[in-house]
């Protein structure tokens, strides 16, 4: 198993360009969200997903699209990226509800935004 | 909201104790987590708690709760280099997709 596989690792943005960063995991999990992680505070959960054809929001979701359309893949879509984008993005997955169920984090994409 | 708030840095020698400390604001907390992430990798989750515990053991890791005071702690005994990381804290109160984490806590182990 590769786990929670994110691409790309670093990536450099100008001011409205767009991007995808994708995410995969081979545990046939349910469950994928996406969070990111800004200097001193934790992580936040942008939008999530509890199966194939099924997202929802999350605390920050603005400026982020989301698709679920196989429970393999989740990805992330910047639709006009701006300088308060930038930050490391996780993604993560669990078999159930996260919570009761242990989730499971990708190694991050750095994203930098100019 | 919930509020997870930790101390941003701790620093100790190498075979020292550390203990790193959490405070969190929701009292209907059900599920508490340490979470470990070394640099350039993703969290990776150490051990948790139920609510209805004071302590968990594991290995050189003991969590303690203080459920009154909603505070949680993370000991590890004999810390090595290879601890240094960031530990974050995370509660789980219920409801959907409600894992709310800390801020974290850069470890540093000096040799």
């Amino acid at each position: 198993n590769a786990g929670v596989t994110q691409t790309p690792k670093f990536q450099v943005l100008k001011t409205g360009q767009s991007m995808t960063l994708q995410c995969a995991q081979d545990m046939n999990h349910e469950y994928m969200s996406w969070y990111r992680q800004d200097p001193g505070m934790g992580l936040r959960l942008i939008h999530y997903s509890v199966g194939a054809g099924i997202t929802d929001q999350g605390e920050v979701p603005n400026g982020y699209n989301v698709s679920r359309s196989t429970t393999e893949d989740f990805p992330l879509r910047l639709l006009s990226a701006a300088p308060s984008q930038t930050s490391v993005y996780f993604c993560a997955s669990s078999l159930g509800q996260p919570g009761p169920e242990t989730q499971y984090f990708g190694p991050g994409t750095r994203l930098l935004v100019l | 909201g919930e509020d997870v708030e930790q101390s941003l840095f701790l620093s100790v020698r190498e075979g020292d104790s550390s203990v790193i400390n959490c405070t969190y604001t929701d009292s209907s907390s059900t599920y508490l987590y340490w979470y470990k992430q070394e640099p350039g990798a993703g969290l990776q989750l150490l051990t948790y708690i139920f609510s209805n515990m004071d302590m968990k053991q594991d290995q050189r890791l003991t969590v303690l709760l203080n459920k009154k005071d909603k505070h949680l702690s993370l000991r590890i005994a004999d810390t090595q280099t290879g601890d240094s990381a960031i530990y974050f804290c995370a509660e789980y109160s219920g409801g959907y997709q409600k894992v709310t984490f800390g801020t974290g806590t850069k470890l540093q182990v000096i040799p």
